[in-house]
This record gives structure tokens, C-alpha cells and sequence, in this order.
């Protein structure tokens, strides 16, 4: 079965600077797909950012980025210019490309922004 | 556009009472899905639905029924409500089950099983 870890139980930063929240995954897989999630405090699961296993090129949506290392099962996620409504819990998540599709989660960073 | 519209969004149950989740959907999505969050464990899979007319177990089914009553439609059934069943519970849809596209989740209902 998939596990997904993340490391950070809790992460700060300050206004406008960048911080990077971890995460690595276990599996056998070779086709797959990664997504971040934030939840802020309203509790709403919002798409952050997603990466398919078997594109190379990391995914950017504005701001948040994400470093692919596909050999090292590693899919961390990098905001720049962090914001006060960055503040949330952030949730990496691994769906298998196969008939599988289930999300498995991790137990979430909580991500502090500080002024 | 309402998306994914979860009801009631909170609850508060003896334990013992049965309490039926309502979810729908008016985004077209073949798949949906039911997790639960707690303090410290992300979210789990209760029970999802490829398609209308077909439910599976996830990984924490237990004390769970479910039913897919049409397309648009996913409720979540505890028969006998236990105290270890406080939890937020997200539905969520997905388009198809063979692309990167992501969940889209509800705003979630907070129950509470006294």
C-alpha cells in the first residue's frame, strides 16, 4: 500500500519570504499523480498544485512550485513571497494512474506565516 | 455554481442514534468519495464510488454504509453512532478516474457523537 509522510508537523515564515514543506511517498508504482491541498481555517480542501509522475519538468502554478524527485520519491512544495493567507494546513496527497484512484494523504504541515 | 454541497455541516449525536450524510454534485463527475479527517491523521477513505450503481470499501470502513443513489448523489450512513466517529467528514468528486485531475471536496460536515 501507498504511504505518503510528511516530516513537518508544523512549519513558519515570514511575510514575503519563501519556505519549503516536505513530502515523500512510498510506492511501486511508475504511474501516478502528486497533488498538494491546503486547508485553511474555514476547513475548505483547495488544489494547491498537482504533478504527474511522468512528466520531468516540475509543476509551477504562480507562486507555489514544487521540487519532483521521482527516484528519491520526494515531492516537496515551495512558496515564494509567502502571504498571510498562505496560512493553512498543507495536505500532500498520491493517487495511483491505475485503476486505484483513491487519494492517499498525509498527516499535513501546518504552515504559520508571520508578519 | 455550487460544486460539491455536503449537509447538515454540523451534528451532534448521541451515541447509539443513526444519522444519514447527505452529499451532491452538480459538476457531471463520475466518481465520489467519502473521507474522514481526526487531529493529527489527515484524511482516510471511508467508501468511494467509480460510478452509479457501484460503491467499495476504503480504508476505514467500518461502522459506515453507503449509497450512491443517482449520478449527482453520495450519502454516508453511521447506523449506530459511536463516540470514536467524531470527525469532519469530506465528500469529494472526481471527473474521471483516469486523468490528473484533481478531487473537488465539500466544505465538510463536523459531527460529534456524544
Amino acid at each position: 500500500a501507498q504511504t505518503v509522510t510528511q516530516s513537518q508537523p508544523e512549519m513558519s515564515v515570514q511575510e514575503a519570504e519563501t519556505v519549503t514543506l516536505s513530502c515523500t511517498y512510498d510506492t511501486s508504482e511508475s504511474d501516478y499523480y502528486l497533488f498538494w491541498y491546503k486547508q485553511p481555517p474555514s476547513r475548505q480542501m483547495i488544489l494547491v498544485i498537482r504533478q504527474e509522475a511522468y512528466k520531468q519538468q516540475n509543476a509551477t502554478e504562480n507562486r507555489f512550485s514544487v521540487n519532483f524527485q521521482k527516484a528519491a520519491k520526494s515531492f516537496s512544495l515551495k512558496i515564494s513571497d509567502s502571504q498571510l493567507g498562505d496560512a493553512a494546513m498543507y495536505f500532500c496527497a498520491y493517487r495511483s494512474g491505475g485503476s486505484n484512484y483513491k487519494l492517499t494523504f498525509g498527516k499535513g504541515t501546518l504552515l504559520t506565516v508571520n508578519p | 455554481n455550487a460544486g460539491v454541497t455536503q449537509t447538515p455541516k454540523f451534528q451532534v449525536l448521541k451515541t447509539g442514534q443513526s444519522m444519514t450524510l447527505q452529499c451532491a454534485q452538480d459538476m457531471n463527475h463520475n466518481s465520489m468519495y467519502w473521507y474522514r479527517q481526526d487531529p493529527g491523521m489527515g484524511l482516510r477513505l471511508i467508501y468511494y464510488s467509480a460510478s452509479e450503481g457501484t460503491t467499495d470499501k476504503g480504508e476505514v470502513p467500518n461502522g459506515y454504509n453507503v449509497s450512491r443513489l443517482n449520478k449527482r448523489e453520495f450519502s454516508l450512513r453511521l447506523e449506530s453512532a459511536a463516540p470514536s466517529q467524531t470527525s469532519v467528514y469530506f465528500c469529494a468528486t472526481l471527473l474521471r478516474t483516469d486523468s490528473n485531475q484533481p478531487q473537488h471536496f465539500g466544505d465538510g460536515t463536523r459531527l460529534s457523537i456524544l
